[in-house]
């Protein structure tokens, strides 16, 4: 059974970077797709991005210029960072995988998502 | 590519069919398309991939349907755990996109 565990900092202010580490049990991150989703509250879904195979990253345009996506293989862990945090940033954040099927793609397990807010 | 979900809420009783829309701004592969359930506290779950496969688990009274720009996610016979949203997903060739969502409440 594969399971997600997002950690990091809760509480953040206005310009420092958001860390957040999801570690992977039941799979390996070398041999799938893993993106990082986001959603204000009671607001909608944002994909952030995701990393795969031989550390490659996919981003999304929006948030392009302040993502970091790394993966530790050694200790089957993903990392987010996501510098200069306004606001706008405070949302669960979640880890997912991210599968391609013969017939299609899909995120079929998420992380229970961490809150992280940003205040000062 | 926008996903434009339609509508915003959906009130409906028990037993009823729901009928959820998702427009596309620009022609996605049946493959590249999924939808979600979300409850409230919950993270998503994955429902539909590839327009119209029920993911592992999924009961049948949830379908997937359509092509191009314009699919569907319908729930023949709404059951009490089924109120909740429901987001559709598509992935382009390097960028993943929601759309906002419909909410099922309970009329």
């Amino acid at each position: 059974q594969v399971q997600l565990q997002e950690s990091g900092p809760g509480l953040l202010k206005p310009s420092e970077t958001l860390s957040l580490t999801c570690t992977v049990s039941g799979a390996s991150i070398s041999e799938s797709y893993w993106s990082w989703i986001r959603q204000p509250a009671g607001k909608g879904l944002e994909w952030i991005g995701r990393i795969y195979i031989g550390g490659n990253t996919n981003y999304s345009p929006s948030l392009n210029s302040r993502v970091t996506m790394s993966q530790d293989t050694s200790k089957n862990q993903l990392s987010l960072k996501l510098s200069f945090v306004t606001a706008a940033d405070t949302a669960v954040y979640y880890c997912v995988r991210d599968v391609n099927w013969s017939i299609g793609f899909g995120m079929d397990v998420w992380g229970q998502g961490t809150t992280v807010i940003v205040s000062s | 590519n926008v996903l434009t979900q339609s509508p915003g809420t959906l009130s409906l009783s028990r037993g009823e069919r729901a009928t959820l829309s998702c427009w596309t701004s620009q022609n996605v592969r049946n493959s590249n398309l999924a939808w979600y359930q979300q409850k409230p506290g919950q993270a998503p779950r994955l429902l539909i991939y590839g327009t119209s496969t029920r993911a592992t688990g999924i009961p049948d009274r949830f379908s997937g349907s359509g092509s191009g720009t314009d699919f569907t996610l319908t729930i023949s016979r709404l059951q009490p755990e089924d109120f909740a949203v429901y987001y559709c997903q598509q992935y382009g060739s390097s960028l993943v996109t929601f759309g906002g969502g419909t909410k099922v409440e309970i009329k």
